[in-house]
């Protein structure tokens, strides 16, 4: 069964800070990998996507994330965090039938 | 602008009352979703649709209903409403292709006293 985890619910880093938000997978085929970002009160926005190819995906806002098969990881990097840079970030995979299974989240605090 | 949108925003009622859900998108997207969401917690699919006269029930199990009568409408329906429905109800749409990139509405936040 498809599964993602999302190993650390709260993440804190500097504003300025280089940021990496862990993703590890399940699922038996290739899949296909999403990270979303959601702002308070807000629903999600896609940060980037993977389906094939080139294994660094880069995506909206100065984020990227790197696919690893061998570790069943898709980590979510940024080299330098903005105070705006401050939400809810989920790590998607999905697989032929269209459905989406989503972790459980991340929350960025951003330090001044 | 093509853009989907929920009302409302946010919802505060009583128990037993029947509530919709109204979820709208300007895309022309064939497929849309309803998704629940608990505070702190990950997206739980309760419903979804590949088209008009289209429903299908998601991986939760959801005591709500949905309905799809035209592609730019799915509205959510409770007919009972009760503290355990208290959650955030989040409704997305894509394209009928193979993996299509879903877009999110900005949810409703339900409340049941």
């Amino acid at each position: 069964a498809q599964s993602v985890t999302q190993p650390d619910i709260h993440i804190t880093v500097s504003e300025g800070a280089s940021l990496e938000l862990r993703c590890n997978y399940s699922y038996g085929a290739t899949p296909y990998l999403f990270w979303y970002v959601q702002s308070p009160g807000q629903g999600l926005q896609l940060l980037l996507k993977y389906f094939s190819g080139d294994t660094l995906v880069q995506g909206i806002k100065g984020f990227e994330a790197e696919f690893k098969r061998s570790q069943s990881s898709f980590n979510l990097r940024k080299p330098s965090v903005h105070w705006s840079d401050a939400a809810e970030y989920f790590c998607a995979v999905g697989g032929g039938d269209d459905k989406i299974i989503f972790g459980k989240g991340t929350r960025l605090h951003i330090l001044p | 602008e093509a853009d989907i949108y929920q009302t409302p925003r946010y919802l505060v009622i009583g128990t037993g009352k029947k509530i919709t859900l109204e979820c709208s998108q300007t895309m022309g997207h064939d497929k849309m979703y309803w998704y629940q969401q608990d505070p702190g917690m990950e997206l739980h699919l309760i419903h979804y649709s590949y088209g008009v006269n289209s429903t299908e029930k998601g991986d939760l199990s959801s005591e709500s209903t949905v309905s799809r009568i035209r592609t730019e409408h799915f509205p959510l329906t409770l007919e009972s409403a009760r503290p355990s429905h208290t959650s955030q109800y989040l409704c997305a749409s894509s394209e009928l292709v193979e993996r299509g990139e879903q877009f999110f509405g900005p949810g409703t936040r339900l409340t049941v006293l």
